[in-house]
């Protein structure tokens, strides 16, 4: 089914330890986003990419890395887990952005507990 | 910048009450409003949306009207049915960023 998987959907990290969550669209999209979600915090915004080769910050991007060798993938690294990492993050992909009404599809959710 | 304000939740409702939920943004120039909704366990999925002044976004029994004057864009259903427990977001998409309210949890008692 067409649409955009995380991996892996929970994980327990130790601080300290590095990781990358995976995500992966097969929409031909050019516009994929990290965020996480806390509660009573909504969603914020790590990392963005308008296209292979092209990333931005977003709102909360200390901690965390990118890049986005392919249309496809936009990996995102957790360089040095801290227990305020501790969140669920979702990957989301759109066909491009700029008013134009497309929207965001969303992966399913990756759940980190950094303990 | 560029921001969404919902109301805070949790909202509870009797089955087939009327709902509403309120949602205000700030924005320049002329951004796409939206709606996801959240189950519990899942991503977000789009409910509807409305990429311009006075377009009605629609969707299982969900409607939301663009208001400019007003810079809102209210939620509403007439008769909600306890399947439609869940988180929802106001979100809007203002050329290469796209922010969201902070969620509304509506819970719908049989």
């Amino acid at each position: 089914n067409a649409g955009v998987t995380q991996t892996p959907k929970f994980q327990v990290l130790k601080t300290g330890q590095s990781m990358t969550l995976q995500c992966a669209q097969d929409m031909n999209h050019e516009y994929m986003s990290w965020y996480r979600q806390d509660p009573g915090m909504g969603l914020r915004l790590i990392h963005y990419s308008v296209g292979a080769g092209i990333t931005d910050q977003g709102e909360v991007p200390n901690g965390y890395n990118v890049s986005r060798s392919t249309t496809e993938d936009f990996p995102l690294r957790l360089l040095s887990a801290a227990p305020s990492q501790t969140s669920v993050y979702f990957c989301a992909s759109s066909y491009s952005m700029g008013g134009q009404g497309y929207g965001y599809t969303f992966g399913s959710g990756t759940r980190l507990t950094v303990v | 910048g560029d921001s969404v304000t919902q109301m805070e939740g949790p909202v509870t409702l009797s089955e087939e009450a009327f709902l509403t939920i309120n949602c205000t943004y700030t924005a320049t120039g002329y951004p796409s409003l939206f709606w996801y909704v959240q189950y519990p366990g899942e991503g977000l999925q789009l409910l509807l949306k409305a990429t311009k002044a006075d377009d009605k976004g629609s969707n299982k029994g969900f409607e939301a009207t663009y208001r400019k004057e007003t810079t809102s864009f209210h939620l509403e259903k007439g008769s909600v049915q306890v399947s439609d427990s869940a988180v929802y977001f106001c979100a809007l998409d203002n050329f290469n960023k796209f922010y969201f309210g902070s969620g509304t949890k509506l819970n719908v008692k049989p």
